[in-house]
């Protein structure tokens, strides 16, 4: 069985420009959930979907966004992009929604001159 | 408000001794722990889990302890190996959410 996959790998933006980042969930899942790792702070959770819709948030701004489609595949959108988000995003999918184990992507590795 | 806390950022052990890992919550509602190991490019791997009705759950070399009055979990890996070297994250299963806590790097010396 295939894994989770991120795309693209690296990415390099400059300040104000948007972004959007790709995962596709092991097939079956259908809950992907975003986080953010940057050094110190750890995993941060951004957000969780299941069957298309949003049951989780966690505290980042509006700038934040994503979406999921009836694949079950997710897109993250981060908009007018700041240097502080210069980090390696990380998608999650699990059979179910929320708890539990979950299995990671290899990450996209984004950064904001 | 950090609900997960990894006091310690970096831990070096000698190749196969013991390696204890430390991880404190806050949230007495987090009911399930989970232990992720993550190496450089790849994402996290699932290790090893328990839930809050248990205070010890093992896995060959890897032992997690739950001690719910304190709200402190570790991890044991007995004996340590040198591809035991990695970032370990402890996690905490509260309502639909998992919240991870900063990371341990942990070295294992030959």
């Amino acid at each position: 069985k295939a894994g989770v996959t991120q795309t693209p790998r690296y990415l390099i933006k400059t300040r104000g420009q948007q972004v959007t980042l790709s995962c596709s969930p092991i097939s079956g899942h259908r809950s992907v959930s975003w986080y953010q790792q940057t050094p110190g702070q750890g995993l941060q959770f951004l957000f969780e979907y299941f069957s298309e819709t949003q049951r989780n948030k966690g505290n980042f701004p509006g700038r934040f966004s994503g979406r999921q489609f009836s694949n079950s595949r997710s897109e993250m959108n981060v908009s007018t992009l700041e240097l502080g988000d210069s980090a390696l995003y990380l998608c999650a999918s699990s059979v179910g929604q929320g708890i539990g184990e979950q299995f990671f992507g290899p990450g996209t590795r984004l950064t904001v001159l | 408000d950090q609900q997960v806390k990894q006091n310690s950022p970096s831990l070096s052990v000698q190749e196969g001794r013991i390696s204890i890992l430390n991880c404190d919550y806050t949230n007495s509602m987090f009911d399930y722990f989970l232990w992720y190991k993550k190496y450089p490019a790849e994402g996290p791997t699932f290790l090893i889990s328990i839930s809050s009705i248990k205070d010890k759950n093992e896995d060959g070399r890897f032992t997690v302890f739950l001690n719910k009055s304190a709200k402190h979990l570790s991890l044991h890996i007995v004996p340590s190996q040198p591809g035991d070297s990695a970032v370990y994250f402890c996690a905490a299963s509260g309502i639909q959410k998992l919240v991870f806590g900063q990371g341990t790097r942990l070295t294992i010396n030959p």
